[in-house]
């Protein structure tokens, strides 16, 4: 079975720009979450994904971060524009259903802005 | 506000002892934890989990206990192995979502 699959692994922008990461999760996975994990700290949860409807973006930066899972498989998270302190590991992470599911993450997307 | 904390960032144990990891929590609703490891340029991969109605949990050579009480989880490893080296990140399950800790980093020296 393939794993969370998420591209570019790198990513280097200046302040300002804009970039956007793409994540396909596990194959019939309902539930998809996009995390965002600082250096030093644990991945905190920006946005959950039930099928192609918002779950929960209560911890999302709504005026610079935005995230889409059009058709309910793949997902895009975009910031625009950056900021220094944007630097950091994005994950995504898969699971069947909500809840006391296991989340499948994937290998991350590592981006720094200078 | 943490709501999940890891006070050792890191830890060093000599391959075949026992490694203890600690996690306290500060919500007596939390009532599902788990355990997840991550190596390097990889993502986080579930290890182990418990419910809030055990107070152990075992998997091979990993166990986690639960203290309700005291609001404290810990991970055991024994024996400790070179692979086990990686950071682990406690997490509870709370509202159908992971609210992690900051990690501890385990270095299992051979």
């Amino acid at each position: 079975e393939a794993g969370v699959a998420q591209s570019p692994r790198y990513k280097i922008i200046e302040k300002r720009q804009s970039v956007a990461f793409w994540c396909n999760p596990i194959s019939g996975h309902a539930t998809l979450y996009w995390y965002q994990q600082i250096l030093g700290q644990g991945p905190k949860l920006l946005i959950q994904f039930q099928n192609n409807g918002v779950v929960d973006d209560s911890q999302l930066p709504k005026d610079r971060f935005s995230a889409e899972r059009l058709k309910g498989v793949d997902s895009t998270l975009k910031i625009q524009p950056a900021k220094l302190e944007d630097s950091a590991v994005y994950l995504c992470a898969s699971s069947l259903l909500a809840g006391q599911e296991t989340q499948y993450f994937g290998p991350g997307t590592r981006l720094l802005v200078l | 506000d943490q709501q999940v904390k890891q006070n050792s960032p890191s830890l060093s144990v000599q391959e075949g002892r026992i490694s203890i990891l600690n996690c306290d929590y500060t919500n007596s609703m939390f009532d599902y934890f788990l355990w997840y490891k991550k190596y390097p340029a990889e993502g986080p991969t579930f290890l182990i989990s418990i419910s809030s109605i055990k107070d152990k949990n075992e998997d091979g050579r990993f166990t986690v206990f639960l203290n309700k009480s005291a609001k404290h989880l810990s991970l055991h490893i024994v024996p400790s192995q070179p692979g086990d080296s990686a950071v682990y990140f406690c997490a509870v399950e709370y509202g159908n979502k992971l609210v992690f800790g900051a990690g501890t980093i385990l270095r299992v020296k051979s």
